[in-house]
């Protein structure tokens, strides 16, 4: 299957300061990524979808921008946290979707461990 | 109602037993159905995708899919204790990108 990686995969932070967050496909283009939140014991949380070359769509009640989402190039995809708070700490898991002849799927990264002090 | 829904769980199973999980869902028209096995601190990890009616297997896994009853199963042959994890269920409705996903159903294999 298709490789995503995340980078960091965990980090700690204090109050107020800006994190970011790298998703990478590493043996595909991804034109479309997808950023998710997960808290303990609950589902996957979709946050926005990152489109290569412009904006990305945000999910609503999700600040875009506090959750700034970049998607420069077809390989990589950034995530960052503006001015974090305790409540931001959270599983952030970046995919990327893998479309073929006869399929259509999203590959996760690892994710990354936020927490903000 | 939810756009997916599963049962939290957890589900115990012995172990060699078959775990059979469910998964329902709204929007009549889905085409693309997905399980996830996540395990616990982890990101979540493809197991399955079908589209189509019917079954589709792979290896001790077996998708079943009914877009009449909008209903959506996965069964694990052979549970081993490594089987343990949350299994999500995931849908695509046609024309979208973003994939909805149910809460997840915690399976336990118990040796």
């Amino acid at each position: 299957g298709a490789v995503v990686s995340q980078h960091p995969s965990w980090v700690i932070c204090k109050s107020g300061t800006s994190v970011k967050i790298e998703c990478r496909s590493l043996d595909f283009q991804a034109t479309t990524m997808f950023w998710y939140r997960q808290f303990p014991k609950q589902s996957l949380m979709l946050m926005a979808t990152s489109n290569e070359g412009s904006k990305a769509t945000y999910e609503q009640g999700v600040e875009k921008d506090k959750f700034l989402i970049n998607h420069a190039s077809l390989t990589l995809s950034t995530l960052t946290v503006t001015s974090a708070h305790p409540e931001d700490s959270s599983f952030y898991i970046c995919s990327a979707r893998v479309k073929g002849a006869n399929s259509d799927t999203q590959y996760f990264g690892p994710g990354t461990r936020l927490t903000v002090l | 109602q939810k756009e997916v829904e599963q049962n939290s769980g957890p589900l115990s199973v012995p172990e060699g037993a078959i775990a059979s999980l469910n998964c329902t869902y709204s929007d009549r028209g889905s085409q693309s159905f997905f399980w996830y096995r996540q395990y616990s601190g982890k990101s979540p990890e493809l197991i399955m995708f079908i589209y189509s009616n019917g079954d589709k297997e792979d290896g001790r896994f077996t998708a079943q899919l009914n877009k009449a009853s909008q209903y959506v199963s996965l069964l694990i042959r052979d549970s081993q204790p490594s089987d343990s994890a949350t299994y999500l269920c995931a849908v695509k409705s046609g024309g979208y990108q973003k994939v909805t996903f149910g809460i997840g159903t915690k399976l336990q294999v118990i040796p």
